[in-house]
């Protein structure tokens, strides 16, 4: 399995306050991904980052930014959270692109704004 | 029209049957296909890629027609163990947007 760990699994919070979920790799990938799943939306891109420092938005990017300062970890970061934001978060990564070039998924986190 | 659309499901079978999937893409660019497995409030899993000359695994095998725009995973001998929901994922290339996910398929493997 690759090696993705998210952070926080679970995390309930209240609208207006801010929430940084993790995403920390061990397989020295280039490209990673925050992604949010909903019922009846199926997976949908937030941001994508393709290096250090180096990041982009996704079709769901409005309300969400993010950082990337090293090669192993990707923050997602709601700075004030919405009950919108209710989802399930993966981060991905892949290392190869083009053709070949597989998805690989954390965890999840499961985020609910109150 | 979505750019990648599989069969709504859900998909009820006894043990043991065959079932097919079907995905279909509309970007004649696309380059990487893939299915994926999902179980309830996990996350997606990789399956198995799709090559253009078809490829199985175990029971699983999966086909690709870039003349119809079409991608097919067949599962022969259904086990419990299979119940998911599947996913088709395309790639058009590069990097960024460019992994497009199919809504999935809900399997029901029953005993």
């Amino acid at each position: 399995d690759a090696g993705i760990t998210q952070s926080p699994r679970h995390k309930v919070t209240e609208t207006g306050t801010p929430v940084t979920l993790r995403c920390h790799q061990t397989e020295n990938h280039r490209y990673m991904y925050w992604y949010r799943q909903d019922p009846g939306h199926g997976l949908r891109l937030i941001h994508y980052s393709y290096g250090v420092k180096d990041t982009d938005k996704g079709e769901v990017s409005d309300g969400y930014s993010v950082s990337r300062s090293k090669t192993e970890d990707f923050l997602l970061t709601l700075e004030s959270a919405t009950s919108s934001q209710t989802s399930v978060y993966f981060c991905a990564i892949t290392g190869r692109l083009g053709s070949g070039g597989e998805l690989f998924f954390g965890e999840g986190s499961r985020l609910t704004v109150l | 029209r979505k750019e990648v659309e599989q069969d709504p499901g859900p998909f009820n079978v006894p043990e043991g049957a065959t079932v097919a999937f079907n995905c279909t893409y509309s970007n004649s660019a696309s380059q990487s296909f893939f299915w994926y497995r999902q179980d309830c409030r996990k996350e997606p899993k990789l399956l198995m890629s799709v090559y253009s000359s078809g490829n199985e695994d175990g029971r699983f095998t999966a086909q690709l027609n870039r003349a119809s725009q079409y991608i097919s995973l067949l599962i022969r001998d259904s086990k419990l163990s299979d119940s998911a929901t599947y996913l088709c994922v395309v790639n058009i290339g590069g990097y960024g947007q460019n992994f497009v996910f199919g809504p999935g398929t809900r399997l029901s493997v029953l005993p």
